[in-house]
């Protein structure tokens, strides 16, 4: 089975901190992705890497930025954390060049911004 | 603009009571529509994986279909532990990735 970890369940930071949001995925895929989830809003992509060292913008990446320096972690910066980053955030992987493929993901991160 | 919409919005039912889900899109030419699981405070499980109008996968008391511009999520006699929130997908837009709807949120009382 696929094992998508996000490194913490529940985060408490304050405004203007540095926050890293941490994934691992255990398959060998090459695609990975971030994506907060909001009532009401669903899911939103923020950025996603379809191999190590790239990166590409989703719809959202204003306040974001990513680093892939491996193939099996994908990480997610907030730069100077903000109340509307509070969100859950979730991380997905998805088996190397096959488009069609399903995503798989972590069980996410609620994060709290005070 | 591609789209996803599911139908309703909020689903309660009665143990034992069969029901359907709704997912609507407007892409052509569709790579796989996905059904996904989400229970509170959890990410996401992959269910099913449909490609082609007529198809058709079933786990359990789920079993999902597939037209040419809808998808039905179908429950049959469920229980309580089939209370969640039911997602669906495809790939689409200007960058090919996925799309999601809103979700459905099942309640099934005992």
């Amino acid at each position: 089975d696929v094992k998508v970890t996000q490194s913490s369940r529940y985060l408490v930071k304050r405004t203007g901190e540095k926050v890293f949001l941490e994934c691992v995925q255990d398959m060998d895929h090459e695609n990975m992705f971030w994506y907060r989830q909001d009532p009401g809003l669903g899911l939103r992509l923020i950025y996603f890497s379809y191999d190590v060292k790239m990166k590409e913008k989703g719809d959202i990446p204003e306040g974001y930025s990513v680093s892939r320096e491996k193939k099996e972690r994908f990480s997610l910066i907030l730069e100077s954390a903000s109340t509307n980053q509070t969100s859950m955030y979730l991380c997905a992987s998805r088996t190397p060049g096959q488009a069609n493929q399903p995503q798989h993901f972590g069980d996410g991160t609620r994060l709290s911004i005070l | 603009e591609d789209q996803v919409t599911q139908s309703p919005e909020a689903l309660r039912l009665q143990e034992g009571e069969s029901s359907s889900l709704n997912c609507s899109y407007t892409v052509s030419g569709l790579r796989g529509l996905f059904w996904y699981r989400q229970d509170p405070g959890k990410g996401p499980e992959f269910l099913f994986t449909l490609y082609s109008a007529g198809e058709e996968k079933e786990k359990e008391r789920l079993k999902a279909t597939l037209t040419k511009k809808e998808s039905f999520l179908h429950i049959t006699a469920p229980k309580p532990e089939d209370s969640a929130t039911y997602l669906c997908a495809y790939y689409g837009g200007s960058q090919g990735n996925l799309i999601f709807g809103k979700g459905t949120k099942l309640s099934v009382k005992p």
